[in-house]
């Protein structure tokens, strides 16, 4: 158990709705990363924050969205969805500095119908 | 731009055997760190081994091992003795210091046969 937790596990759902991924990080982490991992586009990096601020933003498309609230949870919210973004999509933290490792949650299973 | 580069999509190897993973990478950064990491089915990401790029030594972890080469951006997985809980996805992945994302490469899958 990496100890960082992602709700829910697997969601459905179908084009055009809107759904929120949530990701606990480990107790004490201040970053927290989200990833999408597609047979296709492989593990792609989406976006960071780092106390609650945006740090980093990789391939993420307009349509998503995160945020990082004080208790230091966050959540990806995923808007106007298409086929296409049906993925596995991972959260994963770490304490803030570079040299450190990243635990992973489990990952989200979407499927967009 | 960072990239990683992986150009074995799968291997295979019999228990007990060495196999290695290849590994190449680019980046302008002078300081970065490099990383193995392990998808089994479960579909958890597990780090392997890690390594930073101002270090020379090899590291080691167990049956892991890395060889990196500075020059010439490579950092390829040793694993010794292999054993079947080893079959997995494998990824490398570049983290710059300055950038602060991870980047990983497209991975190999490892099959380990009895």
């Amino acid at each position: 158990d990496s100890g960082v937790t992602q709700t829910p596990k697997h969601l459905i759902t179908a084009t055009g709705q809107r759904v929120t991924l949530r990701c606990s990080p480990r107790s004490g982490d201040l970053s927290v990363y989200w990833y999408q991992q597609s047979l296709d586009q492989g593990l792609q990096f989406l976006i960071q924050y780092y106390n609650g601020e945006e740090r980093a933003k990789g391939n993420i498309l307009e349509r998503f969205s995160a945020q990082q609230f004080p208790d230091l949870h966050s959540e990806l919210n995923l808007s106007s969805l298409e086929l296409g973004d049906s993925a596995l999509y991972f959260c994963a933290s770490s304490p803030g500095a570079p040299n450190e490792k990243l635990f992973f949650g489990s990952g989200t299973q979407l499927s967009v119908l | 731009a960072q990239t990683v580069t992986q150009s074995q999509p799968e291997m295979s190897v019999q228990e007990a055997e060495t196999v290695t993973l290849s590994c190449t990478y680019d980046t302008s950064e002078n300081n970065y760190y490099l990383f193995w990491y392990k998808q089994p089915p479960s579909r958890q990401m597990i780090l392997v081994i890690r390594q930073e790029a101002y270090k020379q030594q090899n590291a080691t972890e167990n049956r892991f091992s890395v060889n990196f080469q500075k020059a010439a951006k490579s950092f390829s997985l040793k694993i010794s003795d292999s054993q079947l809980g080893d079959t997995a996805m494998y990824f490398c992945a570049l983290r710059s210091y300055n950038t602060d994302k991870l980047i990983f490469g497209t991975g190999t899958r490892l099959q380990v046969f009895p």
